[in-house]
């Protein structure tokens, strides 16, 4: 079946460092879906990309599809101490409603 | 308000003994999901329903079972036939035409 990778597992950084991950697949995404999970909590919806080579931005977060629609990233420009947790990607194929998630990166910010 | 209710929080059970967990929504969504989460495993799905009175084994569905007679409802079984029950479990909901998920806070079952 569909899968995404992501990478890294972890990422530790200073505060004000810079942070991404990276969501991969071997096979053209219908679209991909990113979610945060703060620790205890639950995921929540961050934003959704469709278009090859998309770009969104939201504040101090970037999201990025590849060209390809193979992979995507997550960069979070001057992390704070608020971004802690776990983020995820995801990816439904075509109009089955069926999300795979990769296995998400643990960002931990040192203050 | 609206939004998706799993209950309980947290849920111990003895081993051997099928629990049922709950969820609840009321945002009027087709579709509902089951996820299990373990640390390093990420969300993986057990089963999910796109429409009342249908659903779909996910990847993980052996030891689970599911049932959708009300459109805001999904409750998941753990049965005795699941070989590593304990975990924190995730249910979710969305609209039809589009795949965004919206998570309730999730049950950790503990099986001892």
């Amino acid at each position: 079946g569909q899968q995404v990778m992501q990478i890294p597992q972890y990422q530790h950084v200073q505060e004000g460092e810079d942070f991404t991950t990276y969501c991969n697949s071997s096979t053209t995404l219908s679209n991909i879906q990113w979610y945060k999970q703060r620790p205890g909590g639950h995921p929540v919806f961050l934003i959704q990309l469709v278009k090859s080579g998309e770009v969104k931005k939201q504040k101090r977060l970037t999201f990025q599809f590849g060209e390809a629609k193979k992979n995507s990233s997550l960069h979070i420009t001057a992390t704070q101490t608020t971004d802690v947790g776990t983020y995820f990607c995801a990816s439904s194929r075509g109009s089955n409603y069926k999300l795979t998630f990769g296995k998400g990166t643990l960002l931990t910010v040192n203050p | 308000d609206g939004g998706i209710t799993q209950s309980p929080k947290y849920l111990f059970r003895k081993e051997g003994q099928n629990v049922t967990l709950s969820c609840e929504q009321n945002l009027n969504h087709d579709a509902m999901y089951w996820y299990r989460q373990d640390p390093g495993q990420g969300l993986r799905l057990i089963y999910y329903s796109q429409i009342v009175n249908d659903f779909q084994k996910g990847d993980i569905a052996e030891g689970y079972s599911v049932s959708r007679e009300k459109k805001e409802s999904f409750p998941l079984t753990v049965t005795s036939a699941q070989k590593n029950p304990t975990a924190f479990y995730l249910c979710a909901s969305s609209i039809g035409d589009s795949p965004e998920a919206f998570f309730g806070q999730g049950t950790r079952l503990t099986v001892v």
